[in-house]
């Protein structure tokens, strides 16, 4: 089973602010299974980005994701309120998918 | 528009079973594979598993083997999970989603049902 680490836990930041998340796997993936998903209080994970660096429909270029290997970054380059949420990265080489444990973003 | 729905939460005793509903609209259903996920209270998002809508073959995640059961209606479009013999830590949310090869990943989901288990 291949395990996503997520780093840090909490990351507290003001808007305007540059946001680095992180998400390490426990065996090297093709970062064209790997997927990071926002969730806001209340509401079901929505897709940002797919294939590690792909942004989903509809999601702002302040959002980024870079990485291979084992380690993979996603960047949102300038925090909007909108953004204060909590962030999973996903991989997809195994059957069934899994989740890392979450990065929240909350405003400092 | 691809929309999925879900039925509405549920409050169940221990040892009752619960079956979640997620009709699937906009989209042909049985193209796409289904994935449920489950979101404890306060707690990450992990997948339970998914399941083959063409075929209606499912594949269990550990941990939801035994109790938890995928199955389809594919005449109207919908997916269900059932939870038998219920116990309190499966109190959570209960998410379906779809699954999208294209860019293996979850691109749809479902609004969530929560489901509590107490006495």
């Amino acid at each position: 089973e291949i395990v996503l680490t997520q780093s840090p836990g909490t990351l507290s930041l003001s808007p305007g602010e540059r946001a680095t998340l992180s998400c390490r796997a426990s065996q090297s993936i093709s970062s064209s299974y790997l997927a990071w998903y926002q969730q806001k209080p209340g509401q079901a994970p929505r897709l940002l980005i797919y294939g590690a660096s792909s942004r989903a429909t509809g999601v702002p270029d302040r959002f980024s994701g870079g990485g291979s290997g084992t380690d993979f970054t996603l960047t949102i380059s300038r925090l909007e309120p909108e953004d204060f949420a909590v962030y999973y990265c996903q991989q997809s080489v195994t059957s069934p998918l899994t989740f890392g444990g979450g990065t929240k973003v909350e405003i400092k | 528009q691809v929309q999925l729905v879900q039925s509405g939460s549920e409050l169940k005793k221990p040892g009752a079973s619960v079956k979640v509903s997620c009709k699937a609209s906009g989209y042909t259903f049985t193209g796409y594979a289904m994935n449920w996920v489950r979101q404890a209270p306060g707690q990450g998002v992990e997948c339970m598993g998914w399941i083959n809508t063409n075929s209606g073959n499912p594949t269990y995640a550990q941990g939801f083997t035994g109790r938890f059961v995928f199955s389809l209606d594919t005449s109207v479009s919908t997916a269900y999970l059932q939870i038998s013999s219920l116990k309190a830590e499966d109190t959570a949310v209960y998410y379906c989603a779809r699954y999208l090869g294209s860019v293996r990943s979850l691109d749809s989901w479902g609004q969530g049902t929560l489901v509590t288990v107490s006495s």
